[in-house]
């Protein structure tokens, strides 16, 4: 069975610095990890993803993240917030096999950005 | 390329009422998922189709909840009858076999 932990439900920062959204995973599987980003009133849009390749995986507007198998954690950073940063992000895994794609979702993390 | 398209947007019934929601898939996605998000969670996959076949709908509380894919494109998902608890967004998403998932924009139910 597969689960995410994100361990922070708010993150708030100020703009212009930096952005650490927090997860640790668990898996039976080599997993594939994801962060997607949700605005209100729009769907889910993906960041970035890892599967199985560089361990630093960097995704649209400057958000990266590191895979750390030692750890299980897969942490979002972002070396400076913008004000259109403010979301809801989530952390998934999934094991891909033949069954096909299972995603299984964190709880979420809402990061807000004062000015 | 065209997105996933879900309708309604909203859509608000009493208790015991029957709902339907509708999804387009992008065109060529043969998987198509569908999610139930309660506020303040993150979504919670309900049913996988391949095809108009079902992969997995462990999930789907199939007293009340059904869902259909007949020609392998567009899908349907209905409860009959809501509980207050089925309050929730409903999102649709797709795929190319198993890579990224796509989203649509989703639907708010509100049970009274």
């Amino acid at each position: 069975a597969q689960s995410v932990t994100q361990l922070d439900s708010h993150v708030s920062v100020s703009e212009g610095t930096p952005v650490l959204l927090r997860c640790n995973y668990s898996s039976s599987y080599s997993p594939s990890l994801f962060w997607y980003v949700q605005h209100p009133n729009k769907g889910l849009q993906l960041l970035l993803k890892y599967t199985s390749a560089a361990t630093l995986v960097k995704g649209i507007n400057g958000f990266e993240a590191e895979f750390k198998k030692s750890e299980t954690s897969f942490h979002l950073t972002k070396p400076s917030a913008h004000m259109s940063d403010a979301a809801e992000y989530f952390c998934v895994v999934s094991d891909m096999d033949n069954a096909g794609n299972m995603l299984t979702f964190g709880g979420g993390t809402r990061l807000m950005v004062k000015p | 390329e065209a997105g996933v398209a879900q309708s309604p947007r909203y859509k608000i019934i009493e208790k015991r009422q029957s709902v339907a929601f509708w999804c387009n898939p992008i065109s060529g996605h043969a998987t198509l998922y569908w999610y139930q998000q309660i506020l303040g969670q993150g979504p919670k996959l309900l049913i996988q189709f391949q095809n108009n076949g079902v992969v997995d709908d462990s999930q789907l509380p199939k007293d009340r909840f059904s869902a259909e894919r007949l020609k392998g494109v567009d899908s349907t998902l209905k409860i009959q009858p809501a509980k207050l608890e089925d309050s929730a967004v409903y999102l649709c998403a797709s795929s190319f076999g198993i890579n990224e998932q796509f989203f649509g924009p989703g639907t708010r139910l509100t049970v009274l």
